[in-house]
Formats: structure tokens, C-alpha cells, sequence
């Protein structure tokens, strides 16, 4: 079984619609993130989670929100989604105080189309 | 300036050549280094961590020059299984320190 999953694997909304991305990993990580990935270009940094009670901003979070549920569960919404926000989605997790590595590790994605 | 660059390619090379990637990064408290593959719509996966020291795991050759600010990978005798984007990535100090993703490298080898 995969270390870190994403649901839904693809999905296609419309403008202005609500979605959530979700984002659960059985590797016992306290640290998660969120990075969308466009075309040729590197992963942009969305929000990260040192743990259950703290969440901060990335670099391109406005139109994003984000919960840490619990210390497997990371959530991405979109409240009104965009055709900007059309790109591929990643879940990562780390734990450099237990693994001694900055290394992350991520889910398997999620293309999210919006017309 | 962005934080990490690297060259975005593509580099193509006939199977059995030697290839080898830079990727500059701008800050100097970096500390952490890594390169990643990236198959076409898959997730990013860890190749190796860059050592001070360089490090190498069969065909693959990391090396880090902090004096420059770059970090390489080499890879010998290509293979088209090779065929992916290499992303390197760079972690800051202090506890609130996370990776800074290039752009990618895309490499394709040709038979």
C-alpha cells in the first residue's frame, strides 16, 4: 500500500465551484505540505503543516485554504475554483526530527481541471 | 533571482553516454540537498541526497560546491529507463526549514 495517498486522483469542476483535495499518509510523519505543479515549471509551495495545530502559508496560497484533521490527514480546498487553478496537485510529507532528513515524500497527485 | 535554478533542457543523448546537470541555489544558509526523478505526470521520487563529501549510487554522481552555490548530478552510461525530469531541491536552516523545488532538468535518452 502507498505511504502517502491522494483523493480524488482527477478531477474536473466548473468555475466557482467548492472542492476539496485530500491527502492521508500512514508513514507517521508530523510534516505536510501542499504544492501544485503547472506545466514546465517546479512545484509552488501552497501550505504547509508542522503538525495539527499549525498551519502556515507557501508561496502561492491565496485562493487556497487548508485543514490538518489529524496527524495523517492533510485537506486542500479551493473555495471557488478557477481555470487558473488548473494544474497538477501534490501531497508531501516529512519528519526530520524522527528520520534526520530534510527528504519529503509524496503522494501520487491529483490533476485538477477547472473549465 | 530565482531561489533554485537549474537548466531546463531538454537534453537528449544517445543510451550509453554520460550526462551530467547543475542546479544554482541563492542562499547561502542552505543546507539540505537532494535530487529528485520525475517520471511525465507521476509523483517526484528522491534519487539522492547530496553530500559535502559527494556521493554516488552505481551510474549516479552527486556532488555539492557550496562555494559556488550549485549542486550537479552525473550520470553514466545512460540508459532510456533515464528518460525522466531531475529536480534538485534545497533546504534552509533553522527548524522551520523545508525544500525549495528547481524547475526540473528533462532528460531523454535516445536509443
Amino acid at each position: 500500500d502507498a505511504d502517502v495517498t491522494q483523493t480524488p486522483r482527477n478531477r474536473i469542476t466548473k468555475t466557482g465551484k467548492r472542492i476539496m483535495l485530500e491527502c492521508s499518509q500512514t508513514k507517521g510523519h508530523d510534516r505536510m505540505y501542499w504544492y501544485r505543479q503547472d506545466p514546465g515549471l517546479g512545484l509552488q509551495l501552497i501550505y504547509y503543516s508542522f503538525d495539527v495545530k499549525d498551519i502556515n502559508k507557501g508561496e502561492i496560497s491565496d485562493g487556497y485554504s487548508v485543514s490538518r484533521q489529524a496527524q495523517a490527514k492533510f485537506s486542500l480546498s479551493l473555495e471557488s475554483a478557477i481555470p487558473n487553478q488548473t494544474a497538477l496537485y501534490f501531497c508531501a510529507t516529512s519528519d526530520p526530527q524522527r528520520t534526520g532528513t530534510d527528504t519529503q515524500y509524496f503522494g501520487p497527485g491529483t490533476r485538477l481541471t477547472v473549465l | 533571482r530565482k531561489e533554485v535554478e537549474q537548466d531546463p533542457g531538454p537534453f537528449n543523448v544517445p543510451e550509453g553516454a554520460t550526462v551530467a546537470f547543475n542546479c544554482t541555489y541563492s542562499n547561502s544558509a542552505s543546507q539540505s540537498f537532494f535530487w529528485y526523478r520525475q517520471d511525465c505526470r507521476k509523483e517526484p521520487k528522491l534519487l539522492m541526497s547530496v553530500y559535502s563529501s559527494g556521493n554516488e549510487d552505481g551510474r549516479f554522481t552527486a556532488q555539492l560546491n557550496r562555494a559556488s552555490q550549485y549542486i550537479s548530478l552525473l550520470i553514466r552510461d545512460s540508459k532510456l529507463s533515464d528518460s525522466a525530469t531531475y529536480l534538485c531541491a534545497v533546504a534552509t536552516s533553522g527548524s522551520a526549514r523545508q525544500l525549495t523545488f528547481g524547475s526540473g532538468t528533462q532528460l531523454t535518452v535516445l536509443p
